[in-house]
């Protein structure tokens, strides 16, 4: 199976900064995915990022906010952008099997606002 | 809309005791199922799946029957051990849709 490699693992921010998560998978994958999971939370879908198209957003969530990059099959990127308290999570990129029903997770960043 | 529900945690057991964690959907039509496992500082990683109605799923030990007619999907392991202790997540999805669904996730700490 394909390996996903996301980072950085973890990061503390200041209030009002930017943040880019990058994830690298080693096989060329149509969508990907980008979750967060708030502390003590499930995983909450943030967006769908194809290549060469604008990701897809979830309600709650928008692109000025999270703006994705996928200039290519193997590559995304995820930044929160000016960052406050309530963005501390744990935020996970992810794609799915070629049967489309398993989903494969990155390590996951670990963000916390100051 | 889809929905899981999941047993709260967190859950501490013995070395060697039984665990079940609950798990509980909604969902129309024929959803496939997973147990995902998320160890300290590290991300998901697929512990077991079923995909039709009374399918099981297992792997390490781990068990989980896919029953349609009580909605259910609940994980169970018959001798726990240490390094077992992680967070657990059932998860839902169904076929060529983007949104996969989470539980809460439940917390399992094993003591030697």
């Amino acid at each position: 199976s394909a390996v996903i490699s996301q980072k950085p693992s973890r990061d503390i921010c200041q209030r009002g900064t930017s943040l880019t998560i990058q994830c690298q998978v080693d096989s060329q994958v149509t969508m990907m995915f980008w979750y967060r999971q708030q502390p003590g939370q499930s995983l909450t879908l943030i967006a769908t990022a194809n290549q060469g198209s604008e990701a897809t957003y979830e309600s709650g969530f928008v692109i000025d906010k999270f703006p994705i990059s996928r200039p290519n099959l193997t590559f995304s990127t995820l930044t929160v952008s000016n960052m406050s308290p309530e963005d501390s999570s744990i935020y996970l990129c992810s794609f799915r099997g070629r049967d489309w029903t398993e989903a494969f997770f990155g390590q996951g960043t670990r963000l916390t606002v100051v | 809309g889809d929905s899981v529900t999941q047993m709260e945690g967190p859950v501490t057991l013995s070395e060697e005791a039984f665990l079940t964690i609950n798990c509980t959907y909604t969902a129309t039509g024929y959803p496939s199922l997973f147990w995902y496992v998320q160890y300290p500082g590290e991300g998901l990683q697929l512990l077991l799946k079923a995909t039709k109605a009374d399918d099981k799923g297992s792997n390490k030990g781990f068990e989980a029957t896919y029953r349609k007619e009580t909605t259910s999907f609940h994980l169970e392991k018959g001798s726990v051990q240490v390094s077992d202790s992680a967070v657990y997540f059932c998860a839902l999805t169904r076929y060529n849709n983007n949104d996969m669904r989470f539980g809460a996730g439940t917390r399992l700490t094993v003591k030697p």
